[in-house]
């Protein structure tokens, strides 16, 4: 069965402060993909990453930065030097090939950063 | 260019009533998802479309809810006989194709709230 994980519900920090954002996942397919998305206060679900089951190399961008384990089926996502644009909720997702196209996310983690 | 948008942006309705849901996705997507976001959770899947047809609705609640594309492009969500557990907020995604590498791009969504 497909799940994901995310534990921390919600997350304060002070702004400059790096954070990061767990995500654990469960799957018994091989080929799958993991996602990160942000709802901001909007609303609207913005796409941060893809990554899929074969490549676990990390990746930066800019602030961002995700950690891809297939040992511990973590995929966790930090922001460095926090601002308080990156107040949001944060979704981790999966993406499974035998299970179509469909996204199953967690629950989100809340994230606010003060100033 | 434009992105995905829902319409209604908030639709209040009386128990018992039927309600439809539109969405327009981006211009030359010919994937197309409906989830449904409760508070302080997750989206859930609930139908995605390739082109004309409905390629997987396993996520649909039951028989009150349906969803139609019929040219392809315009989708919209029907919810029959609704209940105050249909309230959540209804999200429209589109993606280039369907295929799980494929990022989603998000409308700002459809509030539902039956009284």
């Amino acid at each position: 069965a497909q799940k994901v994980t995310q534990a921390q519900t919600e997350i304060s920090v002070v702004e400059k402060e790096d954070v990061t954002l767990d995500c654990v996942y469960e799957t018994r397919d091989t080929t799958y993909y993991l996602f990160w998305y942000k709802q901001p206060p909007s609303g609207e679900l913005v796409f941060l990453i893809r990554r899929n089951s074969f490549d676990e190399q990390n990746e930066i961008s800019g602030r961002y930065s995700w950690n891809f384990q297939k040992s511990t089926s973590s995929f966790n996502f930090t922001i460095t030097a926090s601002q308080v644009v990156d107040s949001a909720v944060y979704f981790c997702a999966l993406s499974e090939a035998k299970y179509g196209n469909k996204l199953v996310f967690g629950a989100g983690t809340i994230l606010r950063v003060k100033s | 260019g434009a992105g995905v948008s829902q319409t209604p942006s908030n639709k209040v309705t009386e128990k018992g009533k039927y309600v439809e849901l539109r969405c327009d996705p981006i211009s030359g997507h010919t994937a197309l998802y409906w989830y449904r976001q409760s508070l302080g959770q997750g989206p859930e899947f609930l139908i995605y479309f390739q082109g004309t047809g409905a390629a997987d609705d396993s996520g649909l609640p039951n028989d009150r809810f349906f969803a139609v594309r019929p040219e392809g492009s315009v989708s919209t969500l029907k919810i029959q006989r609704t209940e105050r557990g249909d309230s959540a907020v209804y999200l429209c995604a589109s993606s280039l194709i369907a295929a799980n590498y494929n990022e989603q791009f998000f409308g700002p969504g459809t509030r539902l709230t039956v009284l």
